[in-house]
Formats: C-alpha cells, sequence, structure tokens
C-alpha cells in the first residue's frame, strides 16, 4: 500500500545545471499536484496535471521550469539552469476525484 | 496576496490541554478547507476536513470549526499530546480548479 513517491529525496546542484524531481501519485490516483515550500513559508502551489494533461500552471515560474506527468511512468517537475533562489522542498500530491490530497515526504533541492 | 493567513506563528500548550488553532481566508469563493500536519523532513499528512456546508467537522481528537461569515476556521485538538507536537497548515480549495491555497503554518509545541 505505497503512498505517494518522491525521488530524489535530496538533490544538490551547481548553478545553471538541470533538476528532475519524480513523483509517483498513489495507486489508482490521477491528479497530480506540485508544491513549492521555500524556508520560512507555507506550500505554494505550481503546476495541476492528469494524465499526459496540463490542467493549471498558474503557479509555474513563466520560465525555466516545466511539467510533465506521462501516459506511463511518473510525473516529472524539470528546472532548467538552476540558481539559487530555487532551493527549497517541492512536494507533490496526488489525488482522486475527492478533494483530499496526499503529499509525498519531498524533495529537498540545494543550489549551490 | 495572502489568500489563507495563519496569523499565529507558534502555539505551546501543556499536554492534556486544548489546542486550538486559527486560520483565516479572504477568498469567498473557497468551498473545501483541510487542515495538514507537518513534520520536519516529511511531506504534510492530512489531517481533517469541512465543506463549506457545514459549520463542524469532528475525528476523533480532532476538530474543525468554519465561521463562514467571519471567514475563519479553527482546529480544535483535545486533549493534546506531546506526539502532535508539529507545523499545522490549513488549506482552502475551490472545487474549478482542486488546487489547495495554504497558510504559512503554526507551530504546535505541546510540553509534557
Amino acid at each position: 500500500n505505497a503512498g505517494v513517491m518522491q525521488n530524489p529525496r535530496h538533490l544538490v546542484r551547481r548553478r545553471g545545471q538541470e533538476a528532475r524531481l519524480r513523483c509517483s501519485p498513489m495507486k489508482g490516483h490521477s491528479h497530480v499536484y506540485w508544491y513549492r515550500q521555500l524556508p520560512e513559508e507555507g506550500l505554494k502551489f505550481m503546476v495541476y496535471l492528469q494524465k499526459e494533461n496540463i490542467i493549471d500552471e498558474s503557479g509555474m515560474p513563466k520560465e525555466r521550469f516545466s511539467a510533465e506527468f506521462p501516459k506511463e511512468g511518473p510525473s516529472i517537475l524539470r528546472i532548467q539552469q538552476v540558481v539559487r533562489g530555487d532551493s527549497a522542498a517541492y512536494f507533490c500530491a496526488s489525488s482522486s476525484l475527492s478533494n483530499e490530497q496526499f503529499f509525498g515526504p519531498g524533495t529537498r533541492l540545494t543550489v549551490l | 496576496d495572502q489568500q489563507v493567513k495563519q496569523n499565529s506563528p507558534s502555539l505551546s500548550v501543556q499536554e492534556g490541554r486544548i489546542s486550538i488553532l486559527n486560520c483565516d481566508y479572504t477568498n469567498s469563493m473557497f468551498d473545501y478547507f483541510l487542515w495538514y500536519k507537518k513534520y520536519p523532513a516529511e511531506g504534510p499528512t492530512f489531517l481533517i476536513s469541512i465543506s463549506s456546508i457545514k459549520d463542524k467537522n469532528e475525528d476523533g481528537r480532532f476538530t474543525v470549526f468554519l465561521n463562514k461569515s467571519a471567514k475563519h476556521l479553527s482546529l480544535h485538538i483535545v486533549p493534546s499530546q506531546p506526539g502532535d507536537s508539529a507545523v499545522y497548515f490549513c488549506a482552502a480549495s475551490d472545487d474549478n480548479t482542486g488546487k489547495l491555497i495554504f497558510g504559512q503554518g503554526t507551530t504546535l509545541q505541546v510540553k509534557p
């Protein structure tokens, strides 16, 4: 009975490199959400996806960030040319038809 | 524009007493509210939720109250236990998007 899985749990990148964060939703869940938590702040919505579709990306920065949820495999949040300000905890959540979202353990990205 | 606000960054209570965590919101379109608990280095864990058609929902030691006219909700934990010590986030959703808008969090410390 696996919950939401995220990997890696910790990721260190140098400025200018790419970061790829993966999220496998709970079994039977077809809705995936990505949130970012900056230090000392609450979680901020980034993007909402269903299989092969981006439903709402109103929280995504306009440049360097992209997300996908392919027909097969995990959802991927991709950050190109990372900067120090991208250092944060990135959480993925999944849900079925209800409003309850179940969160993964997060990926802690550190940009040196 | 902080649509969901938790004005108390921290709260300390004695074991066995009641903990009351508060949350205010500004968007009258929100129709579903949730409370999450978060330990350091883990993802948020769903605790309890309430729909806007209700004013109270109870689950064991946890009760959430909703005052729509005041745009205010609160989480009551009674009796409080040391294991309840964590950061508590309230979140709101409007049914159209499914995305959650989080407050900044309140750190609860329950002293033995």
